[in-house]
């Protein structure tokens, strides 16, 4: 079955980075690219941008280019997402999802993985 | 950049009654891209609908999908007491992902 798991929580101090995975299993990884979606708390969604597994390429959201960068491990089929330069309004549940191209869906979901910034 | 907004905000209603949510987008998008997803609390959410009316895997038909230019709907026949929960549309382009702000679903 289809798997998408995160890692775990992180506390990280305004103007530091933060580096959260997503380990893929159940289907082919380089033929579905992965999104990341941020929920802060009591908010909506929030996308953020997509990679390719197969060729690594990404494409951001103007609102996080030049602080976000997505990127892969091919051999143990994860994507990882940094964010830098940190602020208090990046404290927000942070997912990865499978996407479907063909009809632009985001099918499978990991579990989140919470992100708080302290000053 | 298409902008969603959902309505109404917030739905109070009692189990075994039916739920419409709308989602309209700022300009008009193929239907192909837009899609529902429920999220229930500390949760992810999760896919329910896609191309405007097709149910993703797993999804009781009590959940149905409906729509197209700017207005789409989203339609639970009959709530299920775990159907009192957040409801959010999504529509996707090669450009990027956008999502409504959603709808809570609530006991009357």
């Amino acid at each position: 079955q289809v798997q998408l798991v995160q890692s775990g929580a992180e506390v990280k101090k305004s103007g530091a980075s933060v580096k959260v995975s997503c380990k893929a299993s159940g289907y082919i990884f380089p033929d579905f690219f992965l999104h990341w979606v941020r929920q802060a708390p009591g908010q909506g969604l929030e996308w953020m941008g997509w990679i390719s597994p197969d060729s690594g390429s990404a494409v951001y959201a103007q609102k996080f280019q030049g602080r976000v960068t997505m990127t892969r491990d091919s051999s143990i089929s994860a994507v990882y997402m940094e964010l830098s330069r940190l602020r208090s309004d990046d404290a927000a549940v942070y997912y990865c999802a499978r996407y479907h191209g063909y009809d632009k869906r985001l099918d499978f979901w990991g579990q989140g993985t919470p992100v708080t910034v302290s000053s | 950049e298409v902008v969603l907004t959902q309505s109404p905000g917030t739905l109070s209603l009692s189990p075994g009654e039916g739920a419409t949510l709308s989602c309209r987008t700022s300009q008009t998008v193929s239907s192909s891209f837009v899609a529902w997803y429920q999220q229930k609390p500390g949760q992810a959410p999760r896919l329910l609908i896609y191309a405007t009316s097709t149910r993703a895997t797993g999804i009781p038909d009590r959940f149905s999908g409906s729509g197209s230019g700017t207005d789409f709907t989203l339609t639970i026949s009959r709530l299920e007491p775990e159907d009192f929960v957040i409801y959010f549309c999504q529509y996707g382009s090669s450009q990027g992902f956008t999502f409504g702000p959603g709808t809570k679903v609530e006991i009357k």
